[in-house]
């Protein structure tokens, strides 16, 4: 079965430090893996998927298929980098219907 | 344009009483996803909607849960008999067809006292 899992709760990092937010999944094909964010007050939102290999606000992640990870990283955190995060996996052909959130990781950058 | 809307924002209902949910996806998209998100468990899948096809249920935690989508786009998702444990966050999701990104609503907090 697929699952994703984000081992910390709450993140706590100072201005101008590096974050990394870790993710790991557990599936048997080719998921493919996203990023979404919720601010305060907004809505959940992407923020980067893995195909696009893209640096969205300074956002990296790279999938790791030896060690299933897709660990969220950003060499200096900001102020307004303090969200939720949620790994999501989807897996399938039908792309959405095998999605799968993990439990979310709370950022707070502290100034 | 319009993103996909949700309402009620908030509801207040008493144990045991029926609510209807609803979400209005963006226009065009022919893929709807419910989920539910309580505090510290992220976000529960719930049911999937694709255009014509039957829905994936396999996410409603007990057949108090029911969803419909008529005429392929407005969806309401109906709790039976509320229970103090379905108080959350529920969400609405919708998606073009071929595409996997999720646009999601502003949720509707339903608080069951």
């Amino acid at each position: 079965a697929q699952r994703v899992t984000q081992p910390e709760k709450l993140l706590s990092v100072f201005k101008g430090a590096p974050v990394e937010l870790k993710c790991n999944y557990s599936y048997s094909g080719s998921p493919e893996l996203f990023w979404y964010v919720q601010y305060s007050r907004q809505r959940l939102q992407l923020l980067l998927r893995h195909i696009s290999r893209e640096s969205i606000k300074g956002f990296t992640a790279d999938l790791n298929k030896g060690e299933t990870s897709f660990h969220l990283k950003k060499p200096f955190a900001q102020e307004e980098d303090s969200a939720m995060y949620y790994c999501a996996l989807s897996g399938g052909d039908n792309y959405g219907q095998n999605f799968v959130f993990g439990p979310g990781t709370r950022l707070s950058v502290l100034p | 344009g319009a993103g996909v809307s949700q309402s009620p924002s908030n509801k207040v209902t008493e144990k045991g009483k029926d609510v209807e949910l609803r979400c209005d996806p963006i226009s065009g998209h022919t893929a709807l996803y419910w989920y539910r998100q309580s505090l510290g468990q992220g976000l529960e899948f719930l049911i999937y909607f694709q255009g014509n096809s039957a829905p994936d249920k396999s996410g409603l935690p007990s057949d108090r849960f029911s969803a419909e989508r008529t005429g392929g786009s407005v969806s309401t998702l109906t709790i039976q008999r509320t229970q103090q444990e379905d108080s959350a966050v529920y969400l609405c999701a919708s998606r073009r067809q071929g595409l996997v990104t999720q646009y999601f609503g502003p949720g509707t907090r339903l608080l069951v006292l």
